[in-house]
């Protein structure tokens, strides 16, 4: 089975802190992305990545970066957290495309409270 | 931009009752259509898929019918359980080179009452 592990479930950060999500995918996937799930909202694209040291904005990029120095892990970054930042973060992964819709699969999540 | 517009909720049943969640879509071409469940406390999972028009995807006692002439993708359960509680998206991938994210709707929380 594919596993795509979140190290942090619930954590709790300052406002002004840096802070890092980790994700780590055990398939040899070369997509990564990081999603934000908010009620009401749904889940939104926060950055994606093709491959290694590849990384794309997604639709709500701004407060956050990411890094892949390697295939099997992706990180979330927020360079100073804010309230407003507060959610549920989901990493994700799925194969390169060949003419195929893959399945993207996602981890448990990461709930992210900024106080 | 591509967009999937999905019922909201919450919808509540009772146990072995007829589901219907509705999800229209808004994309150029022919995108690969998805369903996806969250259970409580849980990331998501696929349900299941459909990648071309009148394909029907299928998993769980769970359907769903690819309709491109009226761009929707509805989920469907002829009996559901208590065990079928869950948040339940909807998804598109569109169709261009390297353009493999998932949109998603804003997800509908169904409970079943025994």
């Amino acid at each position: 089975d594919v596993k795509v592990t979140q190290s942090s479930r619930y954590l709790v950060k300052r406002t002004g802190e840096k802070v890092f999500l980790e994700c780590v995918q055990d398939m040899d996937h070369e997509n990564m992305f990081w999603y934000r799930q908010d009620p009401g909202l749904g889940l939104r694209l926060i950055y994606f990545s093709y491959d290694v040291k590849m990384k794309e904005k997604g639709d709500i990029p701004e407060g956050y970066s990411v890094s892949r120095e390697k295939k099997e892990r992706f990180s979330l970054i927020l360079e100073s957290a804010s309230t407003n930042q507060t959610s549920m973060y989901l990493c994700a992964s799925s194969l390169y495309r060949d003419r195929v819709a893959n399945t993207i699969y996602f981890g448990e999540g990461s709930w992210l409270t900024v106080v | 931009g591509d967009s999937v517009t999905q019922m909201e909720g919450p919808v509540t049943l009772s146990e072995e009752a007829f589901l219907t969640i509705n999800c229209t879509y808004t994309a150029t071409g022919y995108p690969s259509l998805f369903w996806y469940v969250q259970y409580p406390g849980e990331g998501l999972q696929l349900l299941l898929k459909a990648t071309k028009a009148d394909d029907k995807g299928s998993n769980k006692g769970f359907e769903a019918t690819y309709r491109k002439e009226t761009t929707s993708f509805h989920l469907e359960k002829g009996s559901v359980q208590v065990s079928d509680s869950a948040v339940y998206f909807c998804a598109l991938m569109g169709t261009n080179f390297g353009n493999e994210k998932l949109t998603f709707g804003t997800g509908t929380r169904l409970t079943i009452i025994p």
